[in-house]
């Protein structure tokens, strides 16, 4: 089946720095990808969509200067965590759609210190 | 918010037993899927059920969908240890390449 890879799994970073995230779609292409974050015990939140070869669209509430977003090519978007802050800490995982089915990169936990 | 809502929060079984989780949804959807994701990790995708579809299985996994309570839900049979996981529901309204609107979780525990 379809894959989405994300790296890295896991980062830690220091208050100030930056972090940037990458989801590959391994075997097929992908025009929209998908950034959700999550917070410990809580559930999937949308904060942008990624479209290859435009601007990213922004969910209500999400800064644009501070989450970067880049899709370059049709396998590939980057999300860059920009001046990270403690409270950025939490897990953030992409997606993207093969014909009627989303599938999800393993995720990357980002702890910022 | 659009988040759907799930209910239980949390189920603590023992293996053998079966688990329903129950999702409620907000607006008019395309279609519903529900999601299995292990603690820290990513989602595995479950199973898809269309608006117009009311039942749906795989494996020991039973769909339900009633769109006109907006609601849905997933039955485990004979659950093993190995389901411990959180379950979310998650729908969309287009059905390609849309976003998707996660609902609130179940944490499920299945032991020994």
């Amino acid at each position: 089946g379809a894959v989405v890879s994300q790296h890295p799994s896991r980062v830690i970073c220091k208050s100030g720095t930056s972090v940037k995230i990458e989801c590959r779609s391994l075997d097929f292409q992908a025009t929209t990808m998908f950034w959700y974050r999550q917070f410990p015990k809580q559930s999937l939140m949308l904060m942008a969509t990624s479209n290859e070869g435009s601007k990213a669209t922004y969910e209500q509430g999400v800064e644009k200067d501070k989450f970067l977003i880049n899709h370059a090519s049709l396998t590939l978007s980057t999300l860059t965590v920009t001046s990270a802050h403690p409270e950025d800490s939490s897990f953030y995982i992409c997606s993207a759609w093969m014909n009627t089915e989303a599938f999800f990169g393993q995720g990357t936990r980002l702890t910022v210190v | 918010s659009q988040q759907g809502e799930e209910d239980p929060q949390a189920l603590s079984i023992q293996e053998g037993e079966n688990a329903t989780m129950n999702c409620s949804y907000k607006t008019s959807i395309n279609n519903l899927q529900w999601y299995r994701q292990n603690s820290g990790r990513g989602l595995v995708h479950l199973i898809l059920i269309r608006s117009n579809e009311r039942e749906k299985h795989s494996g020991r996994l039973r769909v339900t969908l009633d769109t006109s309570k907006k609601s849905s839900s997933l039955l485990i049979t004979a659950s093993r240890a190995a389901d411990t996981a959180s379950y979310f529901c998650a729908t969309d309204r287009t059905g390609t390449a849309s976003k998707l609107t996660f609902g609130t979780g179940t944490r499920l525990q299945v032991t020994l």
